[in-house]
């Protein structure tokens, strides 16, 4: 089975713009979660889209948003970039939403705001 | 406020020792724990779990103690391999979220 993989790998942008990141789960996953890596932050949890809906939300302001499309795959938004959005935006899918359902990671979109 | 909490930023250890990494948690209504490991330029990659009805978990050269007095936990991997060199990451979920809450990672560098 492929893994879950992200689109693009790495980005740079500048302040005030905005970008789309995507993500493909693994075939036959129907919940994808979005996480932000700073560094000595850990993960961070921003959403959780289960068929096609939010189910979870994290911490973060509205500039964050996110969907699931009917095949699964999934995107984030982020509007009017900062620099502190800089960061490794991770995506995991699981087969299902709930408690130990264990997460596949992709490799990570890398964005550089400037 | 950390709920998981990574105290050692950095491990070293040589190849063919013990290497033990460790996680303390402050909510006491977490019930299943899980730790992960991340190499650069990968995402992070599921390595072993527990649930607080246990106090051990056993897999390979991976083993996770619980210790549910102490809010702590310890992922043990014996013996050590410089493949083992990466960031292991700590993962907590229950009280009414599934969704894992991470610590900030320990980075184990395996010398050979």
């Amino acid at each position: 089975k492929a893994g879950v993989t992200q689109t693009p790998r790495y980005l740079i942008k500048t302040r005030g713009q905005q970008v789309t990141l995507s993500c493909s789960p693994i075939s036959g996953h129907r919940s994808v979660s979005w996480y932000q890596q700073t560094p000595g932050q850990g993960l961070q949890f921003l959403f959780e889209y289960f068929s096609e809906t939010q189910r979870n939300k994290g911490n973060f302001p509205g500039r964050f948003s996110g969907r699931q499309f009917s095949n699964s795959r999934s995107e984030m938004n982020v509007s009017t970039l900062e620099l502190g959005d800089s960061a490794l935006y991770l995506c995991a899918s699981s087969f299902s939403s709930g408690s130990k359902n264990t997460q596949y990671f992709g490799p990570g979109t890398r964005l550089t705001v400037l | 406020d950390q709920q998981v909490k990574q105290n050692s930023p950095s491990l070293s250890v040589q190849e063919g020792r013990i290497s033990i990494l460790n996680c303390d948690y402050t909510n006491s209504m977490f019930d299943y724990f899980l730790w992960y490991k991340k190499y650069p330029a990968e995402g992070p990659t599921f390595l072993i779990s527990i649930s607080s009805i246990k106090d051990k978990n056993e897999d390979g050269r991976f083993t996770v103690f619980l210790n549910k007095s102490a809010k702590h936990l310890s992922l043990h991997i014996v013996p050590s391999q410089p493949g083992d060199s990466a960031v292991y990451f700590c993962a907590a979920e229950g009280g009414g979220s599934y969704i894992p809450t991470f610590g900030r990672g320990t980075s184990l560098i395996v010398h050979p």
